[in-house]
């Protein structure tokens, strides 16, 4: 059975960074893509991007462009997610995810078939 | 970018059928893939690529796609099925592929 788990809640200052740790057990990680979907308080599910680790190149949703970055060691099965210049509206809980499969040519086009438990991160002054 | 639409809630009475909307431009050409969340849980993969069902899915979740619209079915309703629910899809026609998710639609068991 796969499992992702995720490191712990985060306080941090408006104009930091924050990075978030996934680390897989129970599969195959290099294979898989894993994105990073995050969720707003009382809002919806927004993908912010995704890494191949097997490739090592990460993909990310343009509004994060430039300000997120996705890695991935294959040694230890984690990925990691690290979010620059932190403003409050970025208080979401992230949550890292396993893409089911690859197909038509793109690692993203399946579904989601394993979520992490989610890491809280709060951005306050 | 592309968007995808769905209403913000929908309400049904235990045992009847609840029926839950995405729209979008020419959806019918994607696959679309369904997951249900519950308050203070990471959201569960129910229906994907259109109408196949993980295990461990009741058959009574079903999809459909076609045109402009996809849609989650979900027959003889019960209390335990009170979530949000989302569609996704992987939109690879611009020239900055994304994986998108609609807005989210509130299921309310009367």
């Amino acid at each position: 059975q796969v499992q992702l788990v995720q490191s712990g809640a985060e306080v941090k200052k408006p104009g930091s960074s924050v990075k978030v740790s996934c680390k897989a057990s129970g599969g195959t990680f290099s294979s898989y893509a894993i994105s990073w979907v995050r969720q707003a308080p009382g809002q919806g599910l927004e993908w912010m991007g995704g890494i191949i680790p097997i490739f090592g190149t990460a993909n990310y949703a343009q509004k994060f462009q430039g300000r997120v970055t996705i890695t991935a060691d294959e040694s230890t099965s984690t990925a990691y997610m690290e979010l620059s210049s932190l403003r409050s509206e970025d208080t979401a809980v992230y949550y890292c995810a396993r893409m089911a499969y690859c197909s038509g040519g793109s690692c993203y086009s399946g579904p989601i078939d394993y979520w992490g438990q989610g890491t809280l991160v709060t951005v306050s002054s | 970018s592309y968007v995808l639409t769905q209403p913000p809630s929908v309400s049904v009475a235990p045992g009847q059928t609840a029926r839950i909307t995405c729209g979008g431009n020419n959806i019918g050409s994607k696959s679309v893939h369904w997951y249900q969340q519950k308050p203070g849980q990471a959201p569960v993969l129910v229906v994907y690529d259109d109408s196949d069902r993980p295990s461990g899915i009741p058959e009574r979740f079903s999809g459909s796609n076609s045109g402009n619209t996809a849609t989650l079915t979900i027959s003889r309703v019960e209390a335990g099925d009170e979530a949000d629910y989302y569609c996704q899809v992987w939109d690879s026609s611009s020239d900055h592929p994304d994986v998108v998710f609609g807005g989210g639609t509130k299921l309310t068991v009367l």
